[in-house]
């Protein structure tokens, strides 16, 4: 199957500064992209998602300037949080989904996910 | 809004029975549905999908039951095995998959040795 890679896996930082999480699928070129965030124990709520040279598409209570998502190639797409707080502390995952025909046109593929801790 | 649930928080099975896992979606538009298992620490891993147009589609040790007269899904799986362990989602979408996923509220198996 298609391979989404999803980078760091872990990351801590401070209070008030900017991570960058990044999602690349490897051997499928993605069109579409989504950005998920999980806390423990619950699911996985859809925050935003992106289409390749455009804007994002963001969740009702989903702030875009705080959660920053770029789309710029087929095959990378980025979610910069910024000025993070320990209550963006979460599982943020991405997924992507390809133009092709066949099953790569609808199914999504899931990253590896990033666990980001704000202290 | 709409949503996806889940019947049962906690699933506890012996190694080797069989494992059914339930799943109620409120979306009647929706056509495309997928169960997806979550390792701990780890991303959603495709398990099988159904589209709206079938009633049960069998993959290797899983079926996918889908009812649309009372928004049901399940998934069954044959001689769970201990690897099996994980918090099972389903998940549905529109326009054959072509629109994002809503997730359920999961379900965990736990698979007794």
């Amino acid at each position: 199957g298609a391979v989404v890679s999803q980078h760091p896996s872990r990351v801590i930082c401070k209070s008030g500064t900017s991570v960058k999480i990044e999602c690349r699928s490897l051997d499928f070129q993605a069109t579409t992209m989504f950005w998920y965030r999980q806390f423990p124990k619950q699911s996985l709520m859809l925050m935003a998602t992106s289409n390749e040279g455009s804007k994002a598409t963001y969740e009702q209570g989903v702030e875009k300037d705080k959660f920053l998502i770029n789309h710029a190639s087929l095959t990378l797409s980025t979610l910069t949080v910024t000025s993070a707080h320990p209550e963006d502390s979460s599982f943020y995952i991405c997924s992507a989904r390809g133009s092709g025909t066949g099953t790569m046109n609808t199914e999504a593929f899931f990253g590896q996910g990033t666990r980001l801790t704000v202290v | 809004g709409e949503s996806v649930g889940l019947h049962l928080p906690t699933l506890s099975v012996q190694e080797g029975d069989n494992s059914i896992i339930n799943c109620a979606y409120s979306n009647s538009a929706s056509d495309y549905f997928i169960w997806y298992k979550q390792e701990s620490g780890k991303g959603p891993q495709f398990i099988i999908d159904i589209r709206s147009n079938m009633d049960k589609r069998q993959g290797q040790r899983v079926t996918v039951l889908l009812n649309k007269t009372v928004k049901h899904l399940s998934l069954q799986i044959a001689a769970t095995q201990p690897g099996d362990s994980a918090v099972y989602f389903c998940a549905e979408s529109m326009d054959t998959g072509r629109r994002a996923l809503t997730f359920g509220s999961g379900t965990r198996l736990q698979v007794q040795p």
